[in-house]
C-alpha cells in the first residue's frame, strides 16, 4: 500500500517570503498522480497543484510550484510571495493511474501553515 | 458548471440515533464519488467509494454505510451512531477520466455524537 508522509506538522513564513512544505510518498508504481491540497479555517479542501509521474517538468499554478523529484520519491511545494490567505493547512496526495484503483487517494497527515504580517 | 453539495454543514446527534449525509454532484455524468473522514488536525480517511449507480465499496469496516441510489446522488448513513463516529465528513467528486485532475471537495460535515 501506498504512504505519504509530511514530515512538518507545522511550518511559519513571513508574508511576502517564500516557503517550501515537504512531502515523500512511498510506492512501487510507475505511473502515478500526485496533488497538494489547501484546507483553510472554513474547512473547504481546494486543490492547490498537480503533477502527473510521466512529466519530468515541474508543475506551476501561480505562485505555487512542486519540486517533483521521482527517483527520490518527493514532492515539495513552494510557495512564493507567501499571503495571508495562504495559511491553511495543506495536504500532499497520492492516486495511482491504475485503472482498478477507482481514484483512491493516499493523504499526508498535512502541514499547518502559518503566515505572519 | 460543475459543482458538488453536501448538506447538513453541522450535525449534532446523540448516541444510537441514525444519520444521513448526503452528497450531490451537478454538471457531469457517471462520477466516482468518494467519502472521506477527517479527524481534528489529520489528514483524511477513504471510507467509501462509488464508481457508478449502486456500486459502494467500502474501505474501513465501521459503524457506516453508504449509497448510491442516482448517478449524482451519495448518501453515508448509519443505523446507530457511536461516539467514534464523531469527524468532519467529506464528499468528493474526482474530476477527469484518468483521474489525474483530482478531486473537487464538497464543504463537508461536522459531526459531533453526544
Amino acid at each position: 500500500a501506498q504512504t505519504v508522509t509530511q514530515s512538518q506538522p507545522e511550518m511559519s513564513v513571513q508574508e511576502a517570503e517564500t516557503v517550501t512544505l515537504s512531502c515523500t510518498y512511498d510506492t512501487s508504481e510507475s505511473d502515478y498522480y500526485l496533488f497538494w491540497y489547501k484546507q483553510p479555517p472554513s474547512r473547504q479542501m481546494i486543490l492547490v497543484i498537480r503533477q502527473e509521474a510521466y512529466k519530468q517538468q515541474n508543475a506551476t499554478e501561480n505562485r505555487f510550484s512542486v519540486n517533483f523529484q521521482k527517483a527520490a520519491k518527493s514532492f515539495s511545494l513552494k510557495i512564493s510571495d507567501s499571503q495571508l490567505g495562504d495559511a491553511a493547512m495543506y495536504f500532499c496526495a497520492y492516486r495511482s493511474a491504475k485503472s482498478t484503483n477507482a481514484g483512491k487517494s493516499t493523504f499526508g497527515d498535512g502541514t499547518t501553515l502559518t503566515v505572519k504580517p | 458548471s460543475q459543482t458538488i453539495h453536501q448538506w447538513p454543514a453541522t450535525l449534532v446527534q446523540p448516541v444510537g440515533s441514525p444519520l444521513s449525509l448526503e452528497c450531490t454532484v451537478e454538471g457531469t455524468s457517471n462520477p466516482n464519488l468518494y467519502w472521506y473522514r477527517q479527524a481534528a488536525g489529520r489528514g483524511l480517511q477513504l471510507l467509501f467509494y462509488s464508481v457508478g449507480i449502486g456500486q459502494i465499496s467500502s474501505e474501513v469496516p465501521q459503524n457506516l454505510s453508504a449509497s448510491r441510489p442516482q448517478d449524482r446522488q451519495f448518501i453515508l448513513s448509519s443505523k446507530k451512531l457511536l461516539l467514534s463516529d464523531s469527524g468532519f465528513y467529506l464528499c468528493a467528486w474526482e474530476r477527469g477520466l484518468r483521474g489525474n485532475y483530482g478531486y473537487t471537495f464538497g464543504s463537508g460535515t461536522r459531526l459531533t455524537v453526544v
